[in-house]
Parts: structure tokens; C-alpha cells; sequence
């Protein structure tokens, strides 16, 4: 069955540091795959996705991910960190059935 | 041009009362997915409609859950004699019509937070 795993639940980093947040998948096939954003209260916002091609994709708002198909990861990263970021952030994959399946989020907290 | 639209964004209930939810799509999005998040967790997928059809329900409970998307008018989510368990957010998202096979990006609203006390 296809899964998403984000093996980290918080992690806190200082501002101007880079960030790097984890997810794994489990899919047959190359899955679409997506970053949303979560701020408190609020809605999710895409940060990016993958469809196929390149296999490192530029987002929105500085950030990136890159699709490695033989460690089956697409892993988040930003190279400096800024307050505003803080927020919930979750992986997500989708297949034909069109429906998005979603990790269990990582929460991000920056240090001033 | 307006995105997803979900009304109420918060609405609280007391066990045994039905609870109803609403979202509009992005104009000219035919396809609407309700997507649950419940407390600490991720977003799980519920169901995903077209106009008056249901494609997947799959991620639905089977008792006192049912979603339409009528011809006109918004889709609703509507939730029979609420238990505290159902205490979540309620997140819609919205698809444009795509090809066959293809993958069409979703656009989520804002979500409603069910409280049932």
C-alpha cells in the first residue's frame, strides 16, 4: 500500500541555519510528490512538487526537494532558515487514484 | 480569482447533532476532495466527488458519513449524530478537470475545526 513517512516529528533549528526535513514513500510505481506548509489555524500551502524529470525541484519561498528514486526519498531543505518559517510541514504522494496520501507532519521551530 | 471556500471555519456541536460542512471550489474546478486531520496527526483522505457522482469513498467511515457535490452549489460534508471522536479539521480541496490517467493538482481550502463538546 502507498505510505508516506516523516520520520521527524519536531525539529527546532536557529535562524540563518539550513534545514533539511525528511520523508520517505512506499509507492509501485514514481509517485507525484508534494511539500505543503501548515501554519497554525491556517490552510495548507504548496511549496512544491515532482511530477518527473529533474530530479531536484525549486520551489517557493526559498525552497527546494530532491527526488531520489534508490533511497525512495524526497527530502525538504532550505540553506537559511528565517522565523517566518516555522510552521507544520507535510510530505505528500499521489498516484492515479488522484486522492494524496500524507505523512504525519514534522513541526519546525527557529531560534532566534 | 478566489481559491477553496469552506464555511463555517469553526463550528462546534454537541454529541448526538449533525454537523454540516461546506466548500466551494476554485471556479471551474469539478473536483472536490475532503480530507480529515485529526489532532497531532496528518491529513487522511476521505472522499473524492465530481458533479453528482462519488468516485472514491474509500477513506469514508462507513456509518454516519456522507459527502455529495450537486450540479450546482457547494459540496457538503455532512456528519449524523456526532460522537467527540469526530473532532477534527475538515479540509477541502479542489481539482481542475484533467485528462484521463493524468494527475491534477489540488488547491486546499482553509478547513473547518469541528469541536464536538
Amino acid at each position: 500500500a502507498q505510505s508516506v513517512t516523516q520520520p521527524d516529528i519536531h525539529i527546532t533549528v536557529s535562524e540563518g541555519a539550513s534545514l533539511e526535513l525528511r520523508c520517505n514513500y512506499s509507492y509501485g510505481a514514481t509517485p507525484y510528490l508534494f511539500w505543503y506548509v501548515q501554519s497554525p489555524g491556517q490552510g495548507l500551502q504548496l511549496l512544491l512538487k515532482y511530477f518527473s524529470g529533474d530530479t531536484l525541484v525549486q520551489g517557493i519561498k526559498g525552497f527546494e526537494a530532491e527526488f531520489k528514486r534508490s533511497q525512495s526519498s524526497f527530502n525538504l531543505r532550505k540553506p537559511s532558515v528565517h522565523w517566518s518559517d516555522a510552521a507544520e510541514y507535510f510530505c505528500a504522494s499521489g498516484g492515479a487514484t488522484n486522492k494524496l496520501i500524507f505523512g504525519t507532519g514534522t513541526l519546525l521551530a527557529v531560534q532566534p | 480569482n478566489a481559491g477553496v471556500m469552506q464555511n463555517p471555519r469553526h463550528l462546534v456541536r454537541r454529541r448526538g447533532q449533525e454537523a454540516r460542512l461546506r466548500c466551494s471550489p476554485v471556479k471551474g474546478h469539478s473536483h472536490v476532495y475532503w480530507y480529515r486531520q485529526l489532532p497531532e496527526e496528518g491529513l487522511k483522505f476521505m472522499v473524492y466527488l465530481q458533479k453528482e457522482n462519488i468516485i472514491d469513498e474509500s477513506g469514508m467511515p462507513k456509518e454516519r458519513f456522507s459527502a455529495e457535490f450537486p450540479k450546482e452549489g457547494p459540496s457538503i460534508l455532512r456528519i449524523q449524530q456526532v460522537v467527540r471522536g469526530d473532532s477534527a479539521a475538515y479540509f477541502c480541496a479542489s481539482s481542475p478537470p484533467g485528462t484521463s490517467g493524468s494527475y491534477n493538482e489540488q488547491f486546499f481550502g482553509p478547513g473547518t475545526r469541528l469541536t464536538v463538546l
